[in-house]
């Protein structure tokens, strides 16, 4: 399985933009690469997922690198609610494979 | 729609002993899924099932049985419960399986104390 790296950890203030990164330079041209998080003491919950173009929804907005080895998940105002573990997760394009969790990001945010 | 639900809450077990978490979807998905969270830990996925009657191990399914004899329900039984089965367990379900685009929905999580 292609695997992602995430720093363990990062650190925003309330209203402002937050990028976090995650490496994929093993990525196969047909892996979507999803994002999910982890609020305290909850399931983790869906945000978005992109194969190559940038994609946005109510929560969040994906960019891709243009050779797919990188992707960034972009909150565009962070609040203290989006204080959460971030994963960045690979899907292969194969039938009845597991979402593979690694470690995440950590994201604090101060008021 | 209540989305996920997971019964119990928490729970507290003696080594040996046996207990059953309940899953429910309202949302009239083909596929469910047990994962366990330990700390500090991504989730790991304990089995799952790709429609009614069905069920197939994940990466960690040794002292895990299931059963999916209703649609909407899956149940996650531990036989003979052992301290290594202390952790966090979430339950998904999807409306499509293993597709590229599959987006999965979660449970609140039971959590499961082995003493």
């Amino acid at each position: 399985d292609a695997k992602t790296t995430q720093p363990n950890s990062m650190e925003s203030n309330e209203e402002e933009p937050v990028h976090l990164p995650c490496n994929h330079s093993t990525i196969s041209g047909t892996d979507y690469i999803h994002w999910y998080r982890q609020l305290p003491s909850q399931g983790p919950e869906y945000v978005i997922h992109g194969l190559t173009s940038n994609v946005n929804n109510r929560m969040a907005s994906l960019a891709i690198a243009e050779d797919r080895k990188s992707s960034t998940l972009i909150l565009h105002r962070a609040t203290l609610r989006d204080a959460a573990v971030y994963y960045c997760i690979l899907r292969p394009n194969q039938a009845g494979t597991a979402l593979i969790f690694g470690k995440g990001t950590t994201l604090s945010v101060s008021s | 729609n209540a989305g996920v639900t997971q019964t119990p809450k928490f729970r507290v077990l003696k080594t040996g002993q046996s207990m059953t978490l309940l899953c429910a979807q309202d949302m009239n998905h083909e596929y469910m899924y047990w994962y366990r969270q330990d700390p500090g830990m991504g989730l790991r996925l304990i089995h799952y099932s790709v429609g009614e009657g069905t069920t197939a191990k994940g990466e960690v399914p040794d002292g895990y049985n299931v059963s999916r004899l209703k649609k909407q329900n899956f149940l996650l039984g531990l036989e003979s419960a052992a301290p290594s089965q202390t952790s966090v367990y979430f339950c998904a379900s999807s409306p499509m399986g293993g597709g590229p685009q599959e987006t999965q929905y979660f449970g609140p999580g039971t959590r499961l104390l082995v003493l």
